[in-house]
């Protein structure tokens, strides 16, 4: 069965650095969605991204961060100076359709020091 | 702003039946769903209702929605150790682009 993948599982990063967390979304898929879920609380929405452009952001979303689709298959999250408080979980998700449902990779855990 | 409410923690025994509780506020969304996340994973998505259906059931799980009062719940009958993980409710947010609002999630413990 396809998979939404994402690449590291985990990373640790210096606060100031960028990271840059990957995404390979389902092949057929042509809406993608980027989530962070702080230790111990909700799953929040972060942006969403379809034909090849930001569709809708959440207020986390603010221009530390950025979203790409360098080629056919990788979605990208870029953090441009990491903070602590960007410590989080990770998740891509995908979907086919407008009324098709959401699939999630499993993960990137990010620890900022 | 759309919002949605679970419960933290749930306790049963093996055998017992669970029931995971889920409130939202968005009367206008169209799909409820259900997500398990186990301990470092990621979210699987366990189970959907779209918003014109009261009832679901598929296998050991039994989703009821109560449009009226915005209560969903999910049943696993026959729980087993196997099914303690934290549970998400989330709805279909308001956008166009069908981003998800998810509940705290609540953590399902099983008892041998």
């Amino acid at each position: 069965e396809p998979e939404v993948t994402q690449t590291p599982s985990h990373q640790v990063t210096q606060m100031g650095q960028e990271v840059i967390l990957r995404c390979v979304p389902i092949s057929n898929h042509l809406y993608f969605y980027w989530y962070r879920q702080i230790l111990g609380q909700k799953v929040e929405f972060l942006v969403s991204f379809y034909n090849n452009e930001i569709s809708e952001k959440s207020e986390i979303f603010d221009d530390q961060f950025s979203v790409e689709r360098p080629d056919g298959s990788n979605f990208t999250l870029k953090i441009r100076s990491t903070k602590l408080e960007d410590s989080a979980m990770y998740f891509c998700a995908s979907r086919r359709g407008p009324q098709e449902t959401q699939y999630f990779g499993p993960g990137t855990r990010l620890l900022v020091l | 702003g759309e919002d949605v409410e679970q419960s933290l923690f749930l306790s049963v025994r093996e055998g017992d039946s669970s029931v995971i509780n889920c409130t939202y506020t968005d009367s206008s969304s169209t799909y409820l769903y259900w997500y398990k996340q186990e301990p470092g994973a990621g979210l699987q998505l366990l189970t959907y209702i779209f918003s014109n259906m009261d009832m679901k059931q598929d296998q050991r799980l039994t989703v009821l929605l109560n449009k009226k009062d915005k209560h969903l719940s999910l049943r696993i009958a026959d729980t087993q150790t196997g099914d303690s993980a934290i549970y998400f409710c989330a709805e279909r947010g308001g956008g166009s682009q069908g981003n998800l609002i998810f509940g705290k999630g609540t953590k399902l413990s099983v008892k041998p």
